[in-house]
């Protein structure tokens, strides 16, 4: 098991609403990405986050947005719901430099639009 | 655009035989890559990982192949266990910008 937990395991969310997930990183990592993975998909870079600020973001509309705080944890908040955006949303936590550049997952949240 | 393309989509073994899963990238700013296990309900786990100055890396059963001209690498799994089922996912990154670019991935499934 990794050290990134991710809270809620499953949710179930109407279209149009708004959604807040959260994650904590691995003790002493100072950079989360989010990952969007569809079914039987690879996971899809949303936005990274290192030291409070975003550094990077993937091909996702500005109603997904995010937050890190000063202990490293994140939130991704999703806006406006759509149908398309019920999928298994994963955490990663890694400490960028040459020799260390794993990101370490945690279990995703399930979340569905209906 | 950086793109990892990953085959076969599934895949079958039987017990004790070789898994082979292929990958081939496009942005030769990739520097290191690494293969992740991911099991119904969890979250990819890193597996084994290689840099491009090295053409293959073993651990275990689990062996990485890397051919940086052709731009293309792959898994080798030796001894596949039932316990080894799962979906494999290749991946790209480069140089301590940790965005993670997955291959499609591939679901093994090992009989006994």
């Amino acid at each position: 098991e990794t050290g990134v937990t991710q809270s809620p395991t499953h949710l179930i969310k109407t279209r149009g609403q708004q959604v807040t997930l959260r994650c904590s990183s691995q003790s002493g990592h100072n950079t989360v990405s989010w990952y969007q993975q569809a079914l039987g998909q690879g996971p899809q870079f949303i936005f990274q986050y290192y030291r409070e600020e975003e550094n990077g973001r993937g091909n996702f509309p500005p109603r997904f947005s995010g937050l890190q705080f000063p202990n490293y944890s994140s939130e991704l908040n999703v806006n406006a719901l759509e149908l398309d955006d019920s999928a298994l949303y994963l955490c990663a936590s890694s400490l960028p430099g040459l020799q260390d550049t794993e990101a370490f997952f945690g279990q995703g949240t399930r979340l569905t639009v209906v | 655009q950086q793109q990892v393309k990953q085959s076969p989509q599934s895949l079958i073994v039987q017990k004790g035989g070789i898994s082979i899963i292929n990958c081939a990238y496009e942005n030769t700013a990739f520097d290191y890559f690494p293969w992740y296990q991911q099991f119904p309900g969890k979250g990819p786990a890193l597996l084994i990982a290689i840099r491009p100055d090295v053409s293959e890396k073993k651990e275990g059963r689990f062996t990485i192949s890397f051919n940086k001209s052709a731009k293309q690498f792959s898994l080798h799994i030796m001894d596949s266990q039932p316990g080894d089922s799962a979906t494999y996912f290749c991946a790209a990154l480069f140089g301590g910008y940790q965005k993670v670019t997955f291959g499609t991935g591939t679901k093994l499934q090992v009989i006994p």
